[in-house]
């Protein structure tokens, strides 16, 4: 079975653009939540998905967002980049609130 | 609020020695609480979960933890440690609350197995 899928790896992006994170979810699980992970704020829960509808968004400012498509791939944007946004971005998928969430590789975005 | 505090920054260990890192959880009603494991460049790997049942909980590569609720700890263990151990430790708490879940970490442990 395949794992949670990232892409892409790496980003380098500069202040004020724009980016889209991809995640594939393991098959079959239908809950996917993104994390930020920074040497100083430690993992930080972003927001979850169930079935296409965010459930729970964590506290961070409305330029992130993100959404859930049918076949339960999600996708993370984050516009008017910040250097403060420099971070390790993980996706993590689970069948259900019982089973333990599975992460992906993550994507490491870098602002210039 | 919910959280987990793990007290240590870096546990160093010699090979072959048993090792022991640190978690210690402040939730209300019953704890979900998991272990994670982080190598460079990599996403976080599941280790084990407690959520009811025994106090001794076993999970992969030989790791296993133990749940004290009069402590509130979830201690992670090996018996023997590896070389091949040395990585990032994370704890965890699961939240719900009205149909969502969240997980929120500890700070996490570095683990430094020498040779």
């Amino acid at each position: 079975k395949a794992g949670v899928t990232q892409t892409p790896r790496y980003l380098i992006k500069t202040r004020g653009q724009q980016v889209t994170l991809s995640c594939s979810p393991i098959s079959g699980h239908r809950s996917v939540s993104w994390y930020q992970q920074t040497p100083g704020q430690g993992l930080q829960f972003l927001f979850e998905y169930f079935s296409e509808t965010q459930r729970n968004k964590g506290n961070f400012p409305g330029r992130f967002s993100g959404r859930q498509f049918s076949n339960s791939r999600s996708e993370m944007n984050v516009s008017t980049l910040e250097l403060g946004d420099s971070a390790l971005y993980l996706c993590a998928s689970s069948f259900d609130s019982n089973q333990p969430q599975h992460f992906g590789d993550g994507t490491r975005l870098s602002i210039l | 609020a919910q959280s987990v505090a793990q007290p240590e920054d870096q546990v160093n260990v010699a090979e072959g020695n048993p090792l022991t890192v640190k978690c210690t959880y402040s939730v209300s009603g019953n704890p979900y609480l998991f272990w994670y494991v982080q190598y460079p460049n990599r996403g976080l790997q599941f280790l084990l979960k407690y959520i009811t049942g025994d106090n001794l909980v076993k999970g992969s590569y030989g790791f296993e933890a133990e749940f004290n609720k009069s402590q509130t700890s979830f201690h992670l263990k090996k018996p023997s440690a590896l070389v091949s151990d040395s990585a990032l430790y994370f704890c965890a708490v699961r939240v719900f609350n009205t149909g969502f879940q969240k997980l929120v970490f500890g700070t996490g442990t570095r683990l430094l197995v020498s040779p």
